[in-house]
């Protein structure tokens, strides 16, 4: 049950573009559409802003947006607020485990 | 307005067993795969169980299996972790989770919705 690879860590200022990569192999992101992202600020639960590696969710800021390329699903956070730092994982379904997979997690710093 | 409450979370000694409930409202709790996703303090998500909306298919992480036992009350609508034989690894707050849709056979690993958490210490 090996974790789906993420950067410790991102930065950027206010109004600027980041993203976040989330690597993985053929068994789970490069092969399913099950691609999820999370945001979770400090003691609260992980929120869902993006499924099916393209989709908000109704309410989500579409500052938030996802895609793919090949194993790596990429979260990217257009006109950065200072409300956004949070933790953010990414999880995909995966053909080895019934559970799925968990990104190893990235925290976004606004600088 | 959907809702899920965690409880049952506490101190245990090594050893020692726990049960976590999880109450739910705002939707038909018996169409939904339902999931308990746990953090250990600082450190990242990690999937623990999950279970399938007829309680027929339950799945757990490795180091689960054998000390924990995922369940459903669909007419209680409430989920549950039976937690055995817990050690300090084991120290992490437990969510609840249900899945984005309702009417999937299988898990595809995307829960919508999120209790707020129940803390569960393993410590002597």
């Amino acid at each position: 049950q090996s974790a789906l690879t993420q950067p410790a860590s991102v930065s950027g200022s206010p109004g600027q573009s980041i993203s976040i990569s989330c690597t993985g192999t053929s068994g789970d992101v490069g092969d399913y559409n099950y691609v999820s992202w999370y945001q979770q600020h400090p003691g609260k639960a992980p929120k869902l802003i993006i499924y099916d590696v393209t989709t908000r969710p109704s309410g989500v800021s579409n500052r938030f947006s996802g895609s793919r390329s090949g194993n790596t699903a990429s979260l990217t956070i257009s006109g950065l607020q200072t409300e956004d730092e949070a933790d953010y994982y990414c999880s995909s379904y995966s053909a080895s485990t019934p559970l799925g997979v968990f990104g190893t997690g990235t925290t976004v710093s606004v600088l | 307005e959907v809702q899920l409450l965690e409880s049952g979370g506490g101190l245990v000694q090594p050893g020692g067993s726990l049960r976590l409930s999880c109450t739910v409202s705002g939707f038909t709790f018996s169409n939904y795969w339902m999931t308990w996703v746990r953090q250990a303090p600082g450190k990242g998500l990690e999937w623990v169980a999950n279970i399938k909306p007829d309680g027929r298919e339950t799945n757990y992480v490795d180091s689960g299996k054998g000390r924990f036992t995922i369940s459903r009350d669909n007419a209680k609508n409430s989920l549950y972790l039976q937690m055995n034989n817990l050690g300090v690894e084991d120290t992490a707050v437990y969510y609840c989770a249900r899945d984005l849709d309702a009417f999937y056979d299988f898990w595809r690993a995307k829960p919508g919705d999120w209790g707020r958490g129940t803390l569960v210490t393993v410590s002597s």
